[in-house]
């Protein structure tokens, strides 16, 4: 089945301490991204990547840092994890045209 | 730079159609498409629409987009309480970015 998995799905922390979302594709997809979704505000692009070791900024990238050294997998880090960081955070994959998978998401919560 | 406007809210009774509006700035958009998001839920693709195109039918589904305009709706014929949720527009521009709208929430009322 085609999918993309994020892991944890939900995770409460405290300020300062260092995370990592991971995200998994099954699809042989290209392109990844990571976004962000906070009410009102739509969902948000922090990070993305066309390809193995190509990674390029989104709207949102400052607190986080990203790595794309396998195809299938583009994990999210926060280096120093602040408040202004809680929010729901989804993983997606695509070819470049058409479809874009998306994770379930991952809700966090930084105090 | 890019943005893509939604209003927020849109209230219909069950059985009406329901429309949803978008509007985007960036006209070298590939793709546009419509998302649905239920409460407490990833994202769904219901439709999406290539840039060359004017219109698009998915059984209840009918997308229009007004390309001079920069306009994209979403129209849902027989609107059922089903159907409530949040919908979201997005476009895609080169390299993989795909821009979203605020989402629109719709209520469907019995």
């Amino acid at each position: 089945e085609a999918q993309v998995t994020q892991n944890p799905r939900y995770l409460i922390t405290v300020t300062g301490k260092k995370l990592t979302v991971t995200c998994s594709q099954n699809m042989n997809h290209e392109y990844m991204s990571w976004y962000r979704q906070d009410p009102g505000l739509g969902l948000r692009q922090i990070y993305y990547s066309m390809n193995v070791e190509v990674t390029d900024k989104g709207d949102v990238p400052e607190g986080y840092k990203v790595s794309r050294k396998e195809k299938r997998n583009f994990p999210l880090i926060l280096e120093s994890p602040s408040p202004n960081q809680t929010s729901l955070y989804f993983c997606a994959s695509w070819t470049g045209l058409e479809e874009q998978y998306f994770g379930p998401g991952t809700r966090l919560t930084v105090t | 730079g890019e943005d893509v406007e939604q209003s927020l809210f849109l209230s219909v009774r069950e059985g009406d159609s329901s429309v949803i509006n978008c509007t985007y700035t960036d006209s070298s958009s590939t793709y546009l498409y419509w998302y649905k998001q239920e409460p407490g839920a990833g994202l769904q693709l219901l439709t999406y629409i290539f840039s060359n195109m004017d219109m698009k039918q998915d059984q209840r589904l009918t997308v229009l987009l007004n390309k001079k305009d920069k306009h994209l709706s979403l129209r849902i014929a027989d609107t059922q309480t089903g159907d409530s949720a949040i919908y979201f527009c997005a476009e895609s521009i080169w390299g993989g970015k795909l821009i979203f709208g605020q989402g629109t929430e719709l209520s469907v009322k019995p």
